[in-house]
């Protein structure tokens, strides 16, 4: 089955760690994104990739890096520069030449700190 | 600015009783407009989408929306909730095309009562 898969679903980050959080999709869609959520306020844009090799800092890049290496995958560093990483989350996907910007979710990450 | 307002942070209604959601967007160009549901723990999923024609569409579930341009608004509604529609909802915008990232508003929690 096609679909956006997210990995680990919990994840724990010691104090000044890096860790990374894995988006893979088998849907051949060429625009990439990563949402983080927090009770009570939405989704806020992170990072976003049209094509491989680009990508574009969404609201709140910062303490966050990403790498597009690959169409299918489009994995989300969280930095020990981000300070307060505690949250869920979501990567999605658009197609680039139809859907007409509809994007497909992941199941999410939820990551904490230890 | 472009923006997503859902007035209702929590709703409750009686399963078997029927629902309206609020949205209202600030968009400076033509919208196209999306309500998704996240269940505890898991992504989004895409209950319907409005990109032109007929204001008034339809989902998955038993949803529909619709579009007022004069009011700024697109208001979800189900005739009759069950109790499995208990979940968040969100209404986003976009710009319609792939790689521009949607905005999201803060969701509105759903709990059905018996």
């Amino acid at each position: 089955d096609g679909g956006i898969t997210q990995s680990p679903k919990y994840l724990f980050r010691k104090e000044g760690q890096n860790v990374t959080l894995s988006c893979e999709q088998n849907l051949n869609h060429d625009a990439m994104y990563w949402y983080r959520q927090d009770p009570g306020q939405g989704l806020r844009l992170i990072y976003y990739s049209q094509i491989v090799n680009d990508f574009q800092k969404g609201d709140i890049a910062e303490g966050y890096s990403v790498s597009r290496e690959k169409k299918e995958s489009f994995p989300l560093t969280v930095t020990s520069a981000q300070k307060n990483p505690t949250a869920f989350y979501l990567c999605a996907s658009t197609p680039r030449d139809r859907g007409n910007g509809i994007q497909y979710f992941g199941a999410g990450t939820r990551l904490s700190v230890l | 600015a472009q923006s997503v307002t859902q007035p209702d942070i929590h709703i409750t209604v009686s399963e078997g009783a029927s629902l309206e959601l609020r949205c209202n967007y600030s968009y400076g160009a033509t919208p196209y407009l999306f309500w998704y549901v996240q269940s505890p723990g898991q992504g989004l999923q895409l209950l319907l989408k409005y990109f032109s024609g007929d204001t008034l569409v339809q989902g998955i579930k038993g949803f529909e929306a619709e579009f007022k341009r004069s009011q700024s608004s697109f208001n979800l509604r189900k005739p009759s909730v069950h109790w499995s529609d208990a979940a968040e909802y969100f209404c986003a915008v976009g710009a319609g095309q792939a790689g521009t990232a949607l905005i999201f508003g803060k969701g509105t929690t759903l709990s059905v009562s018996s």
